[in-house]
């Protein structure tokens, strides 16, 4: 149960696109296609932005798209906005009902 | 609206006890699997336990196996966790978070307590 391998952070522009890497093993994100992915804000609670790999909340903005290659996940937000800002964790199931979180990756809107 | 809110944490000693409670709301609590996730200061979110929609199954990571319990109660629309043998590592803020019925994700969390372990 390592975590998941996450860049410590990335960077964009207003309007600019970032995508954030997330890599485990073929018995977590390789294994399945149930990746999530989670915005936090300093303080805040994490709010579920991404689930099934590529997959939409209701209420969460179409910039925020998800896809997997192999054993990577990754998260991209298009048209990057300020309230982007936050840090962004990945989660994958790893089998036997049991999950393992990315290390996180901290958006900077510059 | 879902709502969950946590209770329970606060300052322990280096082996004490502790247990977290979730009040669940605004949703049928009894059709979803529940989580714990914490979370150390300044660290990312580390899952702990699942637990299925009628407690009859349990899922630890393996740091808190035997250590910690998580289990529920479906008539009081709550969660709990027990913790046992606290450690300085166990400090975190520890979250509730309801599983999305027929998912592998977790779609809503409270805002958190706070455990700290410490003489």
């Amino acid at each position: 149960q390592s975590a998941l391998t996450q860049p410590r952070s990335v960077s964009g522009s207003p309007g600019q696109s970032v995508t954030i890497s997330c890599t485990g093993t073929s018995s977590d994100v390789g294994g399945y296609n149930y990746v999530s992915w989670y915005q936090q804000h300093p303080g805040k609670a994490p709010k579920l932005m991404i689930y099934d790999v590529n997959k939409r909340p209701s209420g969460v903005p179409d910039r925020f798209s998800g896809s997997k290659s192999g054993n990577t996940a990754s998260l991209t937000i298009s048209g990057l906005q300020a309230e982007d800002e936050a840090d962004y964790y990945c989660c994958s199931y790893a089998g036997n009902y049991l999950y393992v979180f990315g290390t996180g990756t901290k958006v900077t809107v510059l | 609206e879902v709502q969950l809110v946590e209770s329970g944490g606060g300052l322990v000693q280096p082996g004490g006890s502790l247990r977290l409670s979730c009040a669940a709301s605004g949703f049928t609590f009894n059709t979803h699997w529940m989580s714990w996730v914490r979370q150390a200061p300044g660290k990312g979110l580390e899952w702990v336990a699942n637990i299925k929609e009628d407690g009859s199954a349990k899922y630890y990571v393996d740091s808190v196996k035997g250590q910690f319990t998580i289990s529920r109660d479906n008539a009081k629309n709550s969660l709990y966790l027990q913790m046992n043998s606290l450690r300085a590592e166990d400090t975190a803020v520890y979250y509730c978070a309801r599983g999305k019925s027929g998912y592998y994700t977790r779609d809503y969390w409270g805002q958190g307590t706070l455990v700290t372990v410490s003489s």
